[in-house]
């Protein structure tokens, strides 16, 4: 399986500012996608991180306020943006593979408070 | 669209009782379903995967799934629970595994009585 990091681990921000998440594994992947994990519930997949395009995102996210970059097979970057209390959330990379191995490994997450 | 259902929000199992957790799911084809478990500030860790073959799936620590196509289910298992198995535990679906972003369950939650 990769080994997935994930920096900051956690991290205190104030309202209207932005933070990069980056998300860095040990092997070139094929997919990565980016999840939020609010206060006591569950994922939401945000979106997925193209390697050399824009990322889809899913319903309810937008590019203005999560943008993502991929470089390269090994490295993504999450951004939230103009952050607002309800932003504290967790945040959690995972990656996957398009043939042969089904699971989707993640990362440690992010534990982003907003004040 | 894809949908995970979990039941139940909390359970509570003495140690050494056995243990299910339910998990049904809703897709259009067949679908890779799978259970993590998150214990308290840490990651996801994935217990086991369904995608094809067998129904009945092993996975680590002890644990065992059971697809049943007609239930549209896939609970969870493990015949015999230790304290360190207090958790977070979620079901997800994927319509390509790896490949797709998943959808999750709200999640169960574990709690064992000594």
């Amino acid at each position: 399986s990769a080994v997935i990091s994930q920096k900051p681990s956690r991290d205190i921000c104030q309202r209207g500012t932005s933070l990069t998440i980056q998300c860095q594994v040990d092997s070139q992947v094929t997919m990565m996608f980016w999840y939020r994990q609010q206060p006591g519930q569950s994922l939401t997949l945000i979106a997925t991180a193209n390697q050399g395009s824009e990322a889809t995102y899913e319903s309810g996210f937008v590019i203005d306020k999560f943008p993502i970059s991929r470089p390269n097979l090994t490295f993504s970057t999450l951004t939230v943006s103009n952050m607002s209390p309800e932003d504290s959330s967790i945040y959690l990379c995972s990656v996957g593979y398009s043939g042969g191995a089904y699971e989707q490994f993640f990362g440690p997450g992010t534990r982003l408070t907003v004040l | 669209a894809q949908s995970v259902t979990q039941p139940d929000i909390h359970i509570t199992v003495s140690e050494g009782a056995s243990l299910e957790l339910r998990c049904n799911y809703s897709y259009g084809a067949t679908p890779y379903l799978f259970w993590y478990v998150q214990s308290p500030g840490q990651g996801l860790q994935l217990l086991l995967k369904y995608f094809s073959g067998d129904t009945l799936v092993q996975g680590i620590k002890g644990f065992e799934a059971e697809f049943k196509r007609s239930q549209s289910s896939f609970n969870l298992r493990k015949p015999s629970v230790h304290w360190s198995d207090a958790a977070e535990y979620f079901c997800a679906v994927g319509a390509r595994g790896g490949a797709d972003g998943l959808t999750f369950g709200k999640g169960t939650h574990l709690i064992i009585q000594p």
